[in-house]
């Protein structure tokens, strides 16, 4: 058990630039998350993979996020045309299949906006 | 649709003394529920977490927790904190039918000598 993996670490950009976070699951991990925090917040769920199939994407996600999960393995999460208000640290995590299965967090990628 | 209520943002606590953090939840639905801790610097980690049975869990560390449903309140409790408890803890709700965990907004435990 390596554990869930996010790069980068940290991200610095200017307003209008895209940017693109990747996420590795534990290897035998079948669901895959993405989870924003802001300060002083709990994670916000964003959206959720099972395998390569994306389930569910919050509906406080605009048309500016992507995330893919290709062959069911890492999985990216892309922003464009990125905003001030997108500041945040965003969290992968990775479980088992059951909704009783603990989550799995990596250390997160901090995002910041100019 | 679920949702976490974490009633107190900080809780200040000298070393030795009990504490207990406060959760309520809202499900129409039968729950699954879960307390995560986030040390300085670290990435989230479960604490306990409350499926069936028994209404008394218990977790890693000497930490506790009672899932009362009457209430929906599944409190978080430890009888005698350290300093490395210092940190940031946050209640969470899955329905047991989903897949989505739902977080509160977190307490902080700030434990003082």
């Amino acid at each position: 058990d390596t554990g869930v993996s996010q790069n980068p670490r940290h991200k610095i950009t200017k307003r209008g630039q895209n940017v693109t976070f990747r996420c590795d699951p534990i290897s035998e991990h079948n669901r895959l998350y993405w989870y924003r925090q802001t300060l002083g917040q709990g994670p916000e769920f964003l959206t959720y993979f099972q395998n390569e199939a994306q389930l569910e994407k919050s509906r406080l996600l605009s048309d500016r996020f992507s995330a893919e999960r290709p062959k069911g393995s890492f999985s990216t999460l892309e922003i464009q045309r990125t905003e001030q208000g997108d500041s945040a640290m965003y969290l992968c995590a990775s479980s088992l299949d059951g909704a009783y299965e603990k989550l799995f967090f990596g250390s997160g990628t901090q995002l910041s906006v100019l | 649709a679920q949702s976490v209520t974490q009633l107190d943002s900080q809780v200040p606590v000298f070393e030795e003394a009990p504490v207990e953090l406060r959760c309520n939840y809202s499900s129409s639905v039968s729950v699954y529920l879960f307390w995560y801790v986030q040390y300085p610097n670290q990435g989230l980690q479960l604490l306990l977490k409350y499926l069936s049975g028994s209404t008394l869990v218990k977790g890693i560390n000497g930490f506790e927790a009672e899932f009362n449903k009457s209430q929906t309140s599944f409190h978080l409790r430890k009888p005698s904190v350290h300093i490395s408890d210092t940190a940031e803890y946050f209640c969470a709700v899955s329905d047991t039918g989903g897949f989505k965990t739902i977080f509160g907004a977190g307490t902080r435990l700030f434990v003082k000598a």
